[in-house]
């Protein structure tokens, strides 16, 4: 059974607060990992696609690593802001069936003022 | 490009109405999801097509949900008879597909369709 889990299944951070969350999945048969960030009322939009062991992405406050030895990739926003607030899914591809992305239930961050 | 467009936006019927929510992928994408968004269950996979054919549909609830995907730009999810329990957003996606690894097997999200059986 394949499956990606994330932790905490929740956050609630202040303002200014440095934060991250972990993506875990299967070490073996790796394809590519990507992280999603999901606002209440929208649809998910992609942050990062991490295709090789020891990636690391970044884009503004946040930013994300890779490790696929041991099966997990780190989600690190710096210096919080309220317009973070939203549910972080990461989504893996096994690589006998790429096409398809297996979706964590995600890490929903809420960041108070 | 417009991104993945559904229709409609927000659906209410009736218990044991049939509803039928419409998809049009991202031109070029080899793959398309359909997932529904409960509170309960998160963001689950419905059924997915390449190009044009079902590849997995172990998602889907039961009977009486179908999926099509006649052509490479349209996709139909219908649910008949409906039923209150089938309430809940529902997101077509489309991926590029094809060789090489990351972005071609991001996904791009529709707008979702909000449906409310009552």
């Amino acid at each position: 059974i394949l499956n990606v889990e994330q932790s905490p299944q929740s956050l609630h951070v202040q303002e200014g607060d440095s934060t991250n969350f972990t993506c875990s999945f299967p070490s073996s048969n790796f394809y590519a990992l990507h992280w999603y960030r999901w606002e209440t009322a929208k649809s998910p939009e992609a942050l990062f696609v991490m295709t090789l062991n020891g990636d690391e992405k970044k884009k503004g406050r946040i930013s994300a690593t890779l490790n696929t030895k041991e099966g997990y990739s780190y989600l690190y926003i710096k210096g919080s802001q309220p317009e973070d607030s939203a549910t972080y899914l990461c989504a893996f591809n096994f690589n006998t069936n790429a096409g398809k992305s297996t979706f964590g239930d995600g890490t929903t961050l809420t960041v108070k003022p | 490009d417009a991104g993945v467009i559904q229709s409609p936006r927000h659906e209410v019927t009736e218990m044991g109405q049939e509803v039928t929510l419409r998809c049009k992928p991202i031109s070029g994408h080899d793959y398309l999801f359909w997932y529904r968004q409960t509170m309960m269950r998160g963001l689950e996979l419905l059924i997915y097509f390449n190009n044009n054919v079902p590849i997995d549909d172990s998602g889907m609830p039961e009977d009486r949900f179908s999926a099509k995907m006649p052509n490479a730009s349209f996709s139909t999810l219908k649910i008949q008879p409906s039923e209150p329990r089938d309430s809940a957003v529902y997101f077509c996606a489309s991926t590029p597909g094809g060789g090489g690894q990351g972005r071609n097997n991001e996904q791009f999200f529709g707008p979702g369709t909000r449906l409310t059986v009552l």
